[in-house]
This record gives C-alpha cells, structure tokens and sequence, in this order.
C-alpha cells in the first residue's frame, strides 16, 4: 500500500526567504505525486503534479516541486515566500493501478512572517 | 465554470442519525470521489463513483454509502452516525478519461456528531 509522510507539522519562514515543504512517498510502480493547499474553512485547491519527465515541476503561484527518485522524495519549494503563501499543505500520492484514489500525508502548517 | 460544489456546508446531527451529504462534480466531470478529513488530519479516501457505480472503495465500513445520478452528482449516506465520524466531507471530480489530470475539490461540509 501506499504511503505519504511529511515530516514537519509547521514551517515558518520570514516573507522574501525560500522555503521548503518535505515530503516523502512510499509506493508501488511508477509514483504520481501531487501537491494541494488547503486555507482555512476551504477545500484543497490542486498546486502542481509530477507523471514522468522532468525532476523539477513547475506550478501554480510561484511554487515548484522537485522529484527524487533514489530518495522518494517530492519537497515543495518556492524562491521568495509570500505571506499569502501562509496555509496548509498536503502531499499525495495517487494510486499506482489507475483507480482514482489519493493518499495524503497529515498536512503540514507553513507560516510566512513579515 | 462553476466548479465543485458541496451542500450543505455544515450540518449537526447526533449519535445514531443519519446524514446524507450531496456533491455537483465540476463542469464535464463524470467521475467523483469522496475523503473525509479530520481535525488535524489529512483526507482519507472513502470511494469512488463512476457510470452511476462504486468503482473503488476505501477502508471505511459499510455505514458509509454513495450514490452517483445520471447528470454525474453524488450523494454520500453515512448511517448509525458515531462521534468519530466528525470530520470535514470532501468531494472531488475529474473526467474519467483524463487520469493524469489532478482532481478538482469542493469546499466540504463540515459535519458535526454530538
């Protein structure tokens, strides 16, 4: 079965700095990996996605995320934080036998601070 | 566009109730699946509805029930409600036909078991 863990339940970071969202994956087969942001009393709105190709994916509002296979990992990433940026963010994985389910991690809080 | 919508978005109902929780997938979507997340959680897979039948089905018992009409909207049925099964009900859509294409949330409804 399989498996999302993010690492880190909350990540603070100063507005203008990098940040860094982990995530890592156990999975049967090929990985589909996706990133959603949930802000408050809201549903989860859909980030970026990783299929095949390219390591570094590139997506909405700035963010990108980087695929390592050899460390089954999907880190969220994004230059210069915003203090808009401020939400939670969850890592999944989608069922490798085609089926539509999603397995996320448990969230994790990111914090941006003037 | 409208995109998914969820109703009601709270309900309150007691131990031993029943609830019935309605989803419009997204637009030309004819694939909805159902989480529920919750408080501090991330969401967990309940089932999959596609052609009007449960196609995939997560590990929640059979108190938990679903429905999809021919103009693709969803029901979700929870019996012998428990107060564990407080939590926030997510539905989400994509078109069967696109797999690699990421699902598409509604905001929830927020059910409440006293």
């Amino acid at each position: 079965a399989q498996s999302v863990a993010q690492p880190e339940d909350q990540v603070n970071v100063a507005e203008g700095n990098p940040l860094t969202v982990k995530c890592t994956y156990s999975v049967s087969g090929n990985p589909y990996l996706f990133w959603y942001v949930q802000y408050p009393n809201r549903g989860l709105q859909f980030l970026l996605k990783y299929i095949t190709g390219d390591n570094l994916v590139k997506g909405s509002y700035g963010f990108e995320a980087e695929f390592n296979k050899s460390q089954t990992s999907f880190h969220l990433k994004k230059p210069s934080a915003l203090v808009s940026d401020s939400a939670l963010y969850f890592c999944a994985v989608r069922d490798p036998g085609g089926g539509n389910k999603l397995t996320f991690g448990t969230g994790t809080q990111l914090k941006v601070e003037l | 566009d409208a995109g998914v919508t969820q109703s009601p978005t709270h309900l309150i109902k007691t131990r031993g109730q029943q609830v019935t929780l309605r989803c419009s997938p997204k637009s030309g979507h004819d694939t909805v699946s159902w989480y529920q997340q919750a408080l501090g959680q991330g969401p967990q897979f309940i089932f999959q509805y596609y052609e009007e039948e449960e196609r995939q089905r997560g590990n929640f018992p059979d108190r938990f029930s679903g429905h999809q009409f021919p103009n693709y909207s969803s029901e979700l049925n929870v019996n012998a409600l428990l107060l564990g099964d407080s939590a926030l009900y997510l539905c989400a859509s994509r078109y069967h036909d696109r797999p690699y294409q990421p699902q598409h949330f509604g905001d929830g409804t927020r059910l409440s078991i006293l």
